[in-house]
């Protein structure tokens, strides 16, 4: 029952290092999104998927990056790490379809420091 | 554009008391879909209900009821008798139907429940 998983929880990073979020989900949705999370603004879209080989730019993409080969993983990337990075990430999926919204699924997060 | 806004930022009740949690939403789309999520101290982000833009009927489950409006662009969210547990930030979020699933979220209410 593992449901939308995310590795690493925690991570230092020094400036202008990289790093590879991961985020899998095993309930078969094709919707997927990473988004961020810094106190007291809410959580903002950096990246989505509806499907493997589709990835799309969400509200703040900047400094990220994001493949989707599997309808199973769905990774981000950060490239040359920045104080303005230091956030909470969050992965999630959906079982949206074309006319139905459904509900995202949430990782436990990912607590990303950099320094 | 779509925007979601909860401009109680922190609330505070004792034990018991009621409390509603607000949220306006703003949107030009005839369809879309109203989400609240919990967000406890552990920080994973817990799915409380989804509503449907052609669906105001107000809804109840146990202590949590919610009222729809579509007059005021409305969608707030009451605890009756709080109780400790409820201690977490909530999110409300807003989805258009893009068939892209994608949720915009408000700033979110800390809500703080003492005993």
């Amino acid at each position: 029952n593992a449901g939308v998983t995310q590795t690493p929880k925690f991570r230092i990073l020094k400036i202008g290092q990289s790093m590879t979020l991961q985020c899998a989900q095993d309930m078969n949705h094709n919707y997927m999104y990473w988004y961020r999370q810094d106190p007291g603004m809410g959580l903002k879209l950096i990246y989505y998927s509806v499907g493997a080989g589709i990835t799309d730019k969400g509200e703040v993409p900047n400094g990220y990056n994001v493949s989707r080969s599997t309808t199973e993983d769905f990774p981000l990337r950060l490239e040359l790490a920045a104080p303005s990075q230091t956030s909470v990430y969050f992965c999630a999926s959906s079982k949206t379809s074309a006319v139905n919204t459904g509900e995202l699924f949430f990782g436990e997060g990912s607590r990303l420091t950099v320094l | 554009a779509q925007k979601v806004t909860q401009a109680q930022t922190e609330i505070s009740v004792v034990e018991k008391e009621d409390v509603t949690l607000d949220c306006v939403y703003e949107t030009r789309d005839t369809t879309y879909y109203l989400f609240w999520y919990k967000q406890p101290p552990s920080g994973e982000l817990v799915f409380l209900i989804r509503r449907n833009s052609f669906d105001e009927q107000n809804e109840i489950s146990g202590r949590y009821s919610w009222n729809f409006q579509k007059s005021t662009s409305s969608f707030n969210f009451t605890i009756t008798a709080s109780q400790v547990v409820d201690s977490a930030v909530y999110f409300c979020a807003l989805s258009e139907n893009s068939n892209t699933g994608k949720l915009i979220f408000g700033q979110g209410t800390t809500l703080q429940v003492k005993p």
